[in-house]
């Protein structure tokens, strides 16, 4: 099994429709991420957490919220889709600050 | 401000030669972080290196190196002798304290590199 799974892999939903995309890991690891990747534009943090009660925004928040049901689980919503939250999302866990990112196979979403 | 910036977003060269991967950051921080992660056409992110700010020391790994210089805020990548298994996508990151809270990792937009065969 994968140490970091998201799911759905991919998605395609209407615009206005409420979706979540789930992440669980098995790292053991407290920081979780959630990335959005555009062409040309690489990955953008859009939120991350340092554990259950510790979350944080990142570069580009607006129109997404997250929930940390428990250390293993990090999952991202977006309340009403757009268009433009067409993208490829990431998840990522992390030990500490300087050790690397473990990710998970990302979910492609697409809003039409 | 935390800022990473990757201005080569596609280089392409022939089998066998050396590329090298710009990446420039930007941190008030004197603690920090630096990685390069390889994502490859099949869409996953690999780690390959990591450097801390106080680290300068150059690595070499097989045909992979890194040249780190904080005076000039660059943390470059080299590939000696590309092969086409090489093609992917190159992100630079850095992970630095924001004014507030804790450690954060940004990315830069990446270099699409494509090796011909």
């Amino acid at each position: 099994d994968a140490d970091v799974t998201q799911t759905p892999r991919n998605r395609i939903t209407k615009t206005g429709k409420r979706i979540m995309l789930e992440c669980s890991q098995t790292k053991g690891h407290d920081r979780m991420y959630w990335y959005r990747q555009d062409p040309g534009l690489g990955l953008r943090l859009i939120y991350y957490s340092f554990d259950v009660k510790d979350i944080n925004k990142g570069e580009i928040s607006d129109g997404y919220s997250v929930s940390r049901q428990a250390q293993a689980k990090f999952s991202l919503s977006l309340e009403s889709a757009i268009p433009n939250q067409t993208a490829l999302y990431f998840c990522a866990t992390s030990d500490y600050e300087n050790t690397e990112a473990f990710f998970g196979q990302g979910t492609r979403l697409t809003v039409v | 401000a935390q800022k990473v910036t990757q201005a080569q977003t596609e280089i392409s060269v022939v089998e066998k030669e050396d590329v090298t991967l710009d990446c420039v950051y930007e941190t008030r921080d004197t603690t920090y972080y630096l990685f390069w992660y390889k994502q490859p056409p099949s869409g996953e992110l690999v780690f390959l290196i990591r450097r801390n700010s106080f680290d300068e020391q150059n690595e070499i790994s097989g045909r992979y190196s890194w040249n780190f210089q904080k005076s000039t805020s660059s943390f470059n990548f080299t590939i000696t002798a590309s092969q086409v298994v090489d093609s992917a996508v190159y992100f630079c990151a850095l992970s630095a304290r924001p004014y507030t809270g804790g450690f954060k990792t940004i990315f830069g937009a990446g270099t699409r590199l494509f090796v011909k065969a």
